[in-house]
């Protein structure tokens, strides 16, 4: 099966510019998930999608990170205006259910680079 | 936000060496599972424990679940450069939501 997919692979912007992320999780995950992954740091979860609803966004800095998942599948993550400390990977991951046995399959992550 | 301990945070083997990283968790946990991480990479999910004294083998691996379900190991014999990377654990928290650990990264010398 097709892995989750994410895009761009690399942004890098200046700070107070914004920028999005794409996912598109693996076909009949209805579970999905956006990580921030700070170097050295094990990934931190922003936000939990059921189908297109938000389960979970309590770490998710409102003031200016945004999510959406309209139609239960493609995914964005919206990033405006960006601070230095955004720099970050941000992964998206996706499981069948909401804890799945075989665990959560992440994506390749963007790599996000605010200068 | 909730973090999971893991120590160590950094170890460095010979080839061959055997290598353990221990999760700890201060509350009782429901499930736990391990994640491995090569360098540029991202996090791939290896096992989930869900039993209180659970071991399970992958090959030279050998995870483990405490008995008071509040801690977990992963233990890998007789490294290779193959093993190179960063392991987490990931705990299920009581919204259903897996919060991952500090991670141990594991440089392995040939």
């Amino acid at each position: 099966e097709a892995g989750v997919a994410q895009s761009p692979r690399y942004k890098i912007i200046e700070k107070r510019q914004s920028v999005a992320f794409w996912c598109n999780p693996i076909s009949g995950h209805a579970t999905l998930y956006w990580y921030q992954q700070i170097l050295g740091q094990g990934p931190k979860l922003l936000i939990q999608f059921q189908n297109n609803g938000v389960v979970d966004d309590s770490q998710l800095p409102k003031d200016r990170f945004s999510a959406e998942r309209l139609k239960g599948v493609d995914s964005t993550l919206k990033i405006q205006p960006a601070k230095l400390e955004d720099s970050a990977v941000y992964l998206c991951a996706s499981s069948f259910r909401g804890h799945s046995n075989y665990g959560y399959t992440f994506g390749s992550g963007t790599r996000l680079t605010v200068v | 936000g909730q973090q999971v301990m893991q120590i160590p945070q950094y170890q460095h083997v010979q080839e061959g060496e055997d290598f353990t990283t221990y999760c700890n968790s201060s509350t009782t946990l429901s499930n736990i599972q391990w994640y491995k991480q090569r360098p540029g990479g991202h996090p791939v999910f290896l096992i989930q424990l869900v039993k209180s004294g659970e071991v399970k083998k992958q090959k030279r691996l050998t995870f483990q679940f405490g008995e008071a379900k509040k801690n977990s190991s992963l233990h890998i014999t007789a490294t290779q450069t193959t093993d190179v990377g960063t392991y987490f654990c990931a705990e299920l928290n009581t919204g259903n939501q897996f919060y991952f650990g500090t991670g141990t990264s594991l440089t392995v010398i040939p």
